[in-house]
């Protein structure tokens, strides 16, 4: 199964908003609403931010937000702030088979 | 606060196996689900497998069936990942995480280098 669709890389400008996509298929992102994404800055491990689509960590910024339509799921930062700038992974459930699947990751530039 | 802390970075020839440990300390270590993953360098997250420690129920990512083994020793909090039959596109750091929500990750290892080079 190939892996989550996510765009190389996304930009904004301190206090701007902007968003982050993540396509799938019905097998996974359209089948179930267990959608995560993390946050990754160099050479750090990885943190989660959101699960089940749209839920946050306890001590996650509320300025990180998720949603999904269909086939595709969204990470939105709001008020985007230089530390923001880090690479971003989303990641869906895939069925008792394939089990996680994880997108190729998206570069956030914070201009 | 629990903690993972996982072994130390290992170079490996090609068709050789590896074994990476993973301990977790400071919580109900017996109840935890552990995954592994992994990141190739300067590339994204791919999901290896994971273990359900209170049944035990192991899970496989399709692409490593065969060549992976996860185990897991409630007493201790530990988990460990074997890989044989290693290529050279395994190269890569590899993490363990615990599930504290379903197939969200969070709380991950420092991560262990494997490099594989002949």
């Amino acid at each position: 199964q190939s892996a989550l669709t996510q765009p190389a890389s996304v930009s904004g400008s301190p206090g701007q908003s902007t968003t982050i996509s993540c396509t799938g298929a019905s097998s996974d992102i359209g089948g179930y609403n267990l959608v995560s994404w993390y946050q990754q800055h160099p050479g750090k491990v990885p943190k989660l931010i959101i699960y089940q689509v749209t839920k946050r960590p306890s001590g996650v910024s509320d300025r990180f937000s998720g949603s999904k339509s269909g086939y595709t799921a969204s990470l939105t930062i709001s008020g985007l702030q230089a530390e923001d700038e880090a690479d971003y992974y989303c990641s869906s459930y895939a069925g008792s088979t394939t089990y996680v699947l994880f997108g190729g990751g998206t570069k956030l530039t914070v201009l | 606060q629990v903690q993972l802390v996982q072994s130390g970075a290992e170079v490996k020839r090609p068709g050789s196996s590896v074994t990476v440990s993973c301990k977790a300390s400071g919580g109900t270590v017996n109840t935890f689900t552990f995954n592994w993953l992994r990141q190739a360098p300067g590339q994204g997250l791919e999901w290896m497998g994971r273990i359900i420690s209170t049944l035990p129920v192991t899970h496989y990512a399709p692409d490593f069936q065969g060549r992976l083994t996860i185990t897991a020793d409630t007493s201790t909090g530990t988990t460990t990942m074997a890989l044989i039959r290693l290529r050279s596109e395994d190269t890569a750091l590899y993490y363990c995480a615990t599930e504290k929500y379903d197939d969200a990750f969070d709380l991950w290892g420092q991560g262990t280098m494997v490099t594989v080079s002949s």
